[in-house]
């Protein structure tokens, strides 16, 4: 059975501190994986794509990494901003016949604080 | 959020009623999704849709039904509903049926029904 787990569940930080969120998991056959963050009250809204020949990848203080062999990712991010509080949802896909089949994890809820 | 909306934002309903949700896009992308998000749950696929009157289930569809018509539109029915399809349910749009580099699911906003 195709599944992503995400560690830790909930986290607290400081505004201008780093995190780094982590993603484990068990999907084939593999096509790519997504970082996506999600605001109270609103839909998931993409970070990052990567696909198995990519280990690292940057958008603006959001660093993703990719080690396709011990199937795990983990989300970097610097010098947090209050705007950062979200829930942080790691989404694996694999490849199908006539769609994809996305595996979903749990997110990770952070709130940044003053 | 940009070309896909969804209705109502929220909804209170009893139990044994019927329900229909609404996803409309503005992309004229091929696929539709719907999902539940659920605490405790990764977003969990109800049903999708690869084009015009083409639907297919996905892995919680018991006790959901739907319905595209025309391209922008996708619906979903709850026939009669119960407490445990009181949820948070989000509707996603694609241009291709496998998310690559340039193209990616969007979401929509979102809908909270419950069901008492």
């Amino acid at each position: 059975k195709n599944q992503v787990e995400q560690s830790p569940q909930s986290l607290i930080i400081l505004e201008g501190k780093n995190c780094t969120l982590q993603c484990n998991y068990t999907v084939s056959p593999f096509s790519n994986l997504r970082w996506y963050k999600q605001d109270t009250g609103r839909g998931p809204v993409s970070l990052t794509i990567m696909t198995f020949s990519e280990n690292t990848k940057s958008n603006g203080r959001y660093t993703a990494t990719l080690d396709a062999d011990t199937k795990q990712s983990s989300l970097h991010i610097t010098a947090s901003q209050l705007s950062d509080s979200a829930s942080y949802i790691c989404v694996v896909s694999a490849r199908t016949g006539t769609a994809s089949k996305l595996t979903f994890g749990t997110g990770t809820r952070l709130q940044v604080t003053l | 959020d940009a070309g896909i909306t969804q209705s109502p934002r929220h909804k209170v309903t009893e139990t044994g009623t019927p329900v229909t949700l609404r996803c409309h896009q503005t992309e004229n992308h091929r696929y539709m999704y719907w999902y539940r998000q659920d605490p405790g749950h990764g977003l969990r696929l109800i049903h999708y849709s690869y084009g015009v009157k083409d639907t297919d289930k996905g892995e919680v569809s018991d006790g959901y039904s739907v319905s595209r018509s025309k391209t922008e539109d996708f619906l979903l029915t709850l026939e009669s509903a119960t407490s445990s399809q009181t949820s948070v349910y989000f509707c996603a749009i694609t241009a291709v049926g496998q998310p690559t580099i340039n193209y990616g699911y969007t979401f929509g906003s979102g809908t909270r029904l419950t069901v008492v």
